[in-house]
């Protein structure tokens, strides 16, 4: 079965670049969609076809995708996007997640 | 406005049979041809797909589950189900129902709030 590997944890500072990544093989083929989750909340989608926003994302968030691995980026993190992040893909018609990155702000 | 609001019980016993309904509401099933979803998350865990239906009644399944899957839908009630047979303690989790984007392979951008079952003797 198809498998994306995510960091558990990333660290950053307040104000700085935050990135995350999500590594599967040949990932670069397939759409890759990001999600944020805060305690006791349910995911909100925040990156879409590899870098598409939803409307009312802040545009700090921003994504790539190539070759193996996906990458969601944070520009001037702020307190509010300490969460639990996880990437996602389909695979044969099933939606395949990433086990999630715990960022914390420091 | 859509909402997903899922409801059942929040305890099941080993070997049961658990069964959740996501009533939707502010958009009818039937009216677009998405895939609509199950996730569930164990407690301090990540995110696992469970299964799709579209309103026609076809359903895409987690691999993993779909010997103990079941997922339908109700178009007259406006609400899709899941079945999960043969419970055991490692089902214990938050169930989520959610819509996609669009149409295919969409990533799920309306979730429902979740409901905890857990699974006990």
């Amino acid at each position: 079965s198809y498998e994306l590997t995510q960091p558990t944890s990333v660290s950053v500072s307040p104000g700085q670049t935050a990135s995350i990544a999500c590594s599967g093989d040949k990932l670069g083929e397939k759409f890759v969609c990001w999600y944020q989750q805060k305690p006791g909340q349910s995911p909100v989608l925040i990156i879409y076809q590899d870098a598409k926003r939803p409307s009312g994302i802040p545009e700090r968030f921003s994504g790539s995708n190539s070759g193996n691995t996906a990458t969601l980026t944070i520009s001037g993190t702020q307190a509010m996007d300490e969460a639990d992040y996880y990437c996602q893909a389909w695979d044969r018609n099933t939606a395949v997640f990433g086990g999630g990155t715990k960022l914390t702000v420091l | 406005q859509l909402h997903l609001q899922e409801s059942g019980p929040g305890l099941a016993k080993p070997s049961e049979t658990l069964s959740l309904t996501c009533i939707v509401s502010g958009d009818s099933m039937s009216s677009s041809s998405y895939y609509w979803g199950w996730i569930r998350q164990p407690p301090g865990k990540g995110l696992e797909f469970i299964g799709t239906i579209h309103y026609s009644g076809s359903t895409y399944y987690n691999p993993s589950l779909t010997s103990r899957v079941t997922i339908s839908a109700d178009m007259s009630k406006n609400q899709f189900s899941l079945t999960l047979r043969s419970v055991t303690a490692a089902d214990t989790a938050v169930y989520y129902c959610a819509r996609p984007l669009g149409v295919g392979q969409q990533p799920f951008d309306i979730w429902g709030q979740g409901t905890l079952v857990t699974v006990f003797s």
